[in-house]
């Protein structure tokens, strides 16, 4: 069975552009997660997606936002890109079952790099 | 006060010895808890989820979660070997999302 996938493997954009990041879901799964991790630090959540409906938002900025497909795909979107903004990027998926949530699959990230 | 907290580390112990990782969390809602090991440059993968008090144990990994006061979880590996060396990252799940601690790192010495 398919992990969750992500792309681009890398990016890299200067200050004020746009950034899209993809992730593909494994199969099943009807939840989406978007996390940043700055090197050397920990995990920061920032989307969570289900059923095509943003669920919750952790404290990101507006410029950061995103939306998950009818197939559950998903794309992170950042603009007006700042320094700071370079991180790994970590997509990660989940489904529910008897009204319960259910572990987080990582897919192996994007790295974005802002010069 | 961060919501979740874990020992920064580096936490070293020899090999073959008992690695043990703890992690303390304020959010009394959270409905299950997960263990996740990162290897460096790597994402996250999952090692051990718990639902419930009480000790879980799968092969050298056991997780121990205590409700009853300030919540804790624990994480012990047994026979620490070199391949344990990572960042393991403790993570309780409330309504779909997940707090993660900022990790401790592990070096197991062979």
């Amino acid at each position: 069975e398919a992990g969750v996938t992500q792309s681009p493997t890398h990016l890299i954009k200067t200050r004020g552009q746009q950034a899209t990041l993809r992730c593909s879901p494994i199969s099943g799964h009807t939840s989406v997660y978007w996390y940043q991790q700055a090197l050397g630090l920990g995990l920061q959540f920032l989307l969570w997606y289900d059923e095509g409906e943003e669920r919750n938002r952790g404290n990101f900025p507006p410029r950061f936002s995103g939306r998950q497909f009818p197939n559950y795909s998903s794309e992170l979107n950042v603009n007006a890109l700042e320094l700071e903004d370079s991180a790994l990027y970590l997509c990660a998926s989940s489904f529910m079952w008897g009204g319960s949530y259910n572990e987080q699959f990582f897919g192996p990230g994007t790295r974005l790099t802002v010069l | 006060q961060k919501e979740v907290e874990q020992n920064s580390g580096p936490l070293s112990v020899p090999e073959g010895a008992i690695a043990s990782l703890n992690c303390t969390y304020s959010d009394r809602g959270s409905q299950s808890f997960f263990w996740y090991r990162q290897y460096s440059g790597k994402s996250p993968e999952l090692i051990m989820f718990i639902y419930s008090n009480g000790d879980k144990e799968d092969g050298r990994f056991t997780a121990q979660l205590n409700k009853a006061s300030q919540y804790v979880s624990q994480l012990l590996i047994r026979d620490s070997q070199p391949s344990d060396s990572a960042t393991y990252l403790c993570a309780p799940l409330t309504e779909g999302k997940s707090t993660f601690g900022d990790g401790t790192t592990l070096t197991v010495k062979p």
